[in-house]
């Protein structure tokens, strides 16, 4: 069955940075597009990133847009979030999902658990 | 602030009927598809409802979705005590070129 693990998470100061790991089995990669989603504490879900099922079209919030980058390793079947120059409002249990097709627009039928980043001095 | 809006909360008793709406624009909700999710506490989001209304199998037929130019609504039928929950929409958006979410929908059993 299909399954998602993020890793990575963890406590950094504000400016620091830190990468986010997504690894998935169950499913062949490289046919579907991928998704970062976020959730602060206490507030509602926020789409952070996608990339598209090649590589060849990625998406990002405004909030991240220049300090957070999407990226993917199809053999490794793997998806990654590298965030950098960040800020406590960026506090929140990120997860990674699997878009139904592959150019992003799909249902997110599969999500990992989540992994919780926390931004503080 | 969300780009698609819902209502922060709903509330029915055991066995009511409750609709959860979520209000869009053209370069979203009326031209793309709406999901919807289910949420509970601590736990990752799960697809209740895909392409506007097909509920992927294992989700009870008591939820249905439709759509009607730039809203959306999930409706639960039957409402039961395990449907507590926090309900979002959600689709793309043509004019951001990504992914937008609601803010969400507490639904609480009475």
């Amino acid at each position: 069955q299909v399954r998602l693990e993020e890793s990575g998470g963890g406590v950094v100061q504000p400016g620091m940075s830190l990468r986010l790991s997504c690894a998935g089995s169950g499913f062949t990669s490289s046919s579907y597009a991928m998704h970062w989603v976020r959730q602060a504490p206490g507030k509602g879900l926020e789409s952070v990133a996608l990339i598209s099922w090649d590589g060849s079209y990625e998406y990002y919030a405004a909030s991240v847009k220049g300090r957070f980058a999407i990226s993917r390793d199809n053999t490794a079947n793997t998806v990654s979030l590298e965030m950098n120059s960040l800020r406590p409002e960026d506090t929140a249990v990120y997860y990674c999902a699997k878009d139904s097709g592959g150019s992003g627009s799909g249902a997110l039928h599969f999500w990992g658990q989540g992994t919780l980043v926390t931004v503080s001095s | 602030q969300s780009v698609l809006t819902q209502a922060p909360s709903v509330s029915g008793t055991p066995g009511q009927r409750v609709i959860i709406s979520c209000s869009g624009s053209n370069s979203n909700i009326g031209t793309n598809t709406v999901n919807w999710y289910q949420q509970f506490p601590g736990t990752a989001p799960k697809v209740l409802i895909h392409a506007n209304n097909y509920r992927p199998s294992g989700v009870p037929d008591r939820f249905s979705g439709s759509k009607s130019g730039t809203s959306a609504s999930l409706a639960i039928s039957g409402l039961q005590s395990e449907d507590e929950a926090d309900y979002y929409c959600a689709t793309w958006d043509d004019s951001l070129r990504g992914p937008v979410f609601g803010g969400g929908t507490k639904v609480t059993v009475l």
